[in-house]
């Protein structure tokens, strides 16, 4: 069965940084891009972060860029995204996902999802 | 960047009633919208993938449909443990894919 658990999260001061980890199991990780999408409170769903199977290939979205790292070690089974210069707005839960595929071996949906863990920004 | 707009933000049901919910894409999306469900607490889970496939394991009474701009996503027959937040999402342009506001789903 697929797990996905994140750890890291807690409550940070405005400019400081934290590391957040996905550990996961139940699937062959080295195979599966991965994903950080967070959620602030009251509000959507936002996607962070994209990073593919090998790390050859890394995507940040823009509310983001410049300021959170992602990364992996396929040989420990773990996601990571490293944050620095932290904003009260970046205050919200943050989930690790998976990418599946379709048939032709294009990502197209996120299959499994952890529980997500909350990052708090404030003074 | 495409901007998927969904509605009803809220919605109140009963038990056994056919619940619909809307996601309108700024741009022809063709059919890559997903639909995901979110609990307090809880992973979130991907119910409708491809506008209209139902995930492995989701129960038959979810369904999906549409194409091109226009997307719907249906509850048959709402079950108490469907209580959610639902959410669309485009990955027409990847890898920057964006969901809609979400619709909160209560029981009435």
């Amino acid at each position: 069965e697929v797990h996905l658990v994140e750890s890291g999260g807690g409550l940070v001061q405005p400019g400081g940084s934290l590391r957040l980890s996905c550990a996961a199991s139940g699937f062959t990780f080295s195979s599966y891009a991965m994903n950080w999408v967070r959620q602030a409170p009251g509000r959507g769903l936002e996607w962070i972060s994209y990073i593919s199977a090998s790390s050859g290939t890394i995507y940040y979205a823009d509310s983001v860029k410049g300021r959170f790292t992602i990364s992996r070690d396929n040989a420990k089974n773990s996601l990571y995204l490293q944050m620095i210069s932290l904003r009260p707005d970046d205050t919200a839960v943050y989930y690790c996902a998976r990418y599946s595929y379709d048939s032709s071996g294009y990502p197209n949906r996120f299959d499994y999802w952890g529980q997500g863990t909350l990052v708090t920004v404030s003074s | 960047d495409v901007q998927v707009t969904q509605s009803p933000s809220s919605l109140s049901a009963s038990v056994g009633d056919r619940v619909t919910i809307t996601c309108q894409a700024s741009q022809d999306i063709n059919i890559y919208l997903n639909w995901y469900q979110l609990k307090p607490g809880k992973a979130p889970k991907l119910l409708i993938y491809d506008a209209s496939k139902l995930q492995a394991g989701v129960p038959s009474r979810f369904s999906g449909s549409g194409s091109g701009t226009d997307f719907t996503f249906t509850i048959s027959s709402l079950q108490p443990e469907d209580i959610a937040t639902y959410y669309c999402q485009q990955y027409d342009n990847l890898p920057q894919v964006t969901f809609g506001q979400g619709t909160r789903l209560e029981i009435k």
